[in-house]
């Protein structure tokens, strides 16, 4: 399997901060990449697609890069609703794998 | 607008096969580039891929770790897609998730979640 790790596993931050996510793959996955927000008790909620795509709906303070082994998820400006778990997920090689999660407290 | 909803029962006891099903609706497994998977997430971890299913009948991806204890199914005129886990144990209690995954050239991901269904293995 393909292992997905992190870093760090948890940031506190405050509203306004710029916040940068990193997620590293054991081996490369071109842009095979996604990037998830998930909330207490809720399910995640697609992000990012293939690395630096922004999903519908998603606010334009989101941003992800990277290609190969190595991928950022940066928010720009942090905002109340931002505080949450941030899971990456390659999706280039059976498992899909995710990372261990990072979780952003205030 | 798409729904994914998932059930099945909240406690299994060791060594029993958890069934779960999966109904949507606002979609199509018909679609070509459309599937469901299927993802666990024990208490205060991380998230786990077990199964994929895509359009095509014979296209059924599994976890390899788990691919003995795990059958993932659909019927498309339900919209359901149920997956099967043998030999279930403790460290098999999680939230269990099905979602909408897209299937594309150069992208693939998961986009629409059910709300999970949480399931305890204890005798």
């Amino acid at each position: 399997d393909i292992q997905m790790t992190q870093s760090p596993s948890s940031l506190s931050a405050s509203v306004g901060d710029r916040v940068t996510i990193t997620c590293r793959a054991s081996q490369s996955i071109s842009r095979f990449l996604n990037w998830y927000q998930q909330k207490p008790g809720k399910a995640p909620r697609l992000l990012m697609y293939a690395a630096s795509s922004l999903y519908i709906g998603v606010p334009s303070r989101f941003s992800g890069s990277g290609s190969g082994t190595d991928f950022t998820l940066t928010i720009s400006s942090l905002q109340p609703e931002d505080f949450a778990t941030y899971h990456c997920q390659q999706t280039y090689i059976n498992p899909w794998t995710f990372g261990q999660g990072t979780k952003v407290e205030i | 607008q798409i729904t994914l909803m998932e059930s099945g029962p909240p406690l299994v006891k060791p060594t029993q096969t958890l069934t779960l099903t999966c109904t949507f609706s606002g979609f199509s497994l018909g679609t070509s580039g459309v599937g469901v998977g299927w993802i666990r997430q024990p208490p205060g971890k991380a998230l786990e891929w077990l199964a994929f299913s895509l359009w095509d009948d014979d296209d059924k991806r599994y976890s390899p770790s788990l691919k003995s204890r795990l059958t993932i199914t659909k019927d498309t005129s339900k919209n359901h897609v149920v997956l099967t886990m043998t030999h279930m144990d403790p460290v098999d209690t999680a939230t269990y998730y099905c979602a909408r995954c897209d299937v594309l050239p150069g992208a693939i991901y998961c986009d629409y979640w059910g709300q999970g269904a949480l399931v305890t293995v204890s005798s």
